[in-house]
């Protein structure tokens, strides 16, 4: 049973440019959470998506989208990169349980 | 909001000795609470969990025990091995939605 997947593992991208992470949810989930977690601190909420809406949001800015697609799986946008979005993203899912299962993450360095 | 406060690192000890790190919470609700591993270059795993007040989750020797009337989920694992190496973290969630994180503490076991 395959857990969470996350592509691409790391990522170089330019301030300015655009990005988008994929995540691929634990079989039976149909939740999917994004969070950031940059270096030395704990992840931060970025949003949830559930039956291809979204259901929660943090305090991140409108260049943060997302999606979710008929399979469950799942795609996090970030536009105008700046320096300050590097930083490892975290893709969870569950299915209507507290416990959220982690994939291993994209790297994400904006130079 | 929904807080989690946990014991600043980094925190080195020799193995077999005894490791507790502190955690403490604000929930306007009745929050379930974890304690997620990090080990280095990969994401979260959970390690423990309790969802009600005077639970204890326990796993891989390491427990926790809620205690309301202390809003506290402090982790305790009586002999460490060097294994153990990694970044814990203390997280609470009030509904299905989003996991509010602890900063982490670091641990490093030495042999």
């Amino acid at each position: 049973d395959a857990g969470v997947t996350q592509s691409p593992t790391h990522l170089i991208k330019t301030r300015g440019q655009q990005v988008t992470l994929r995540c691929s949810p634990k079989s039976g989930h149909d939740t999917v959470s994004w969070y950031q977690q940059a270096l030395g601190q704990g992840p931060q909420f970025i949003f949830q998506y559930y039956e291809e809406e979204e259901r929660q949001r943090g305090n991140f800015p409108d260049r943060f989208s997302g999606h979710q697609f008929p399979n469950y799986s799942s795609e996090l946008n970030v536009n105008a990169l700046l320096l300050g979005d590097s930083a490892l993203y975290l893709c969870a899912s569950s299915s209507l349980t507290y416990e959220q299962y982690f994939g291993p993450g994209t790297r994400l360095t904006v130079t | 909001g929904d807080s989690v406060t946990q014991m600043e690192g980094p925190v080195t000890l020799s193995e077999e000795a005894f490791l507790t790190i502190n955690c403490t919470y604000t929930a306007t609700g009745y929050p379930s609470l974890f304690w997620y591993v990090q080990y280095p270059g990969e994401g979260l795993q959970l390690l423990l969990k309790a969802t009600k007040a005077d639970d204890k989750g326990s796993n891989k020797g390491f427990e926790a025990t809620y205690r309301k009337e202390t809003t506290s989920f402090h982790l305790e694992k009586g002999s460490v091995q060097v294994s153990d190496s990694a970044v814990y973290f203390c997280a609470l969630v009030i509904s299905y939605y989003k996991l509010s994180f602890g900063a982490g503490t670091t641990v490093t076991v030495r042999a």
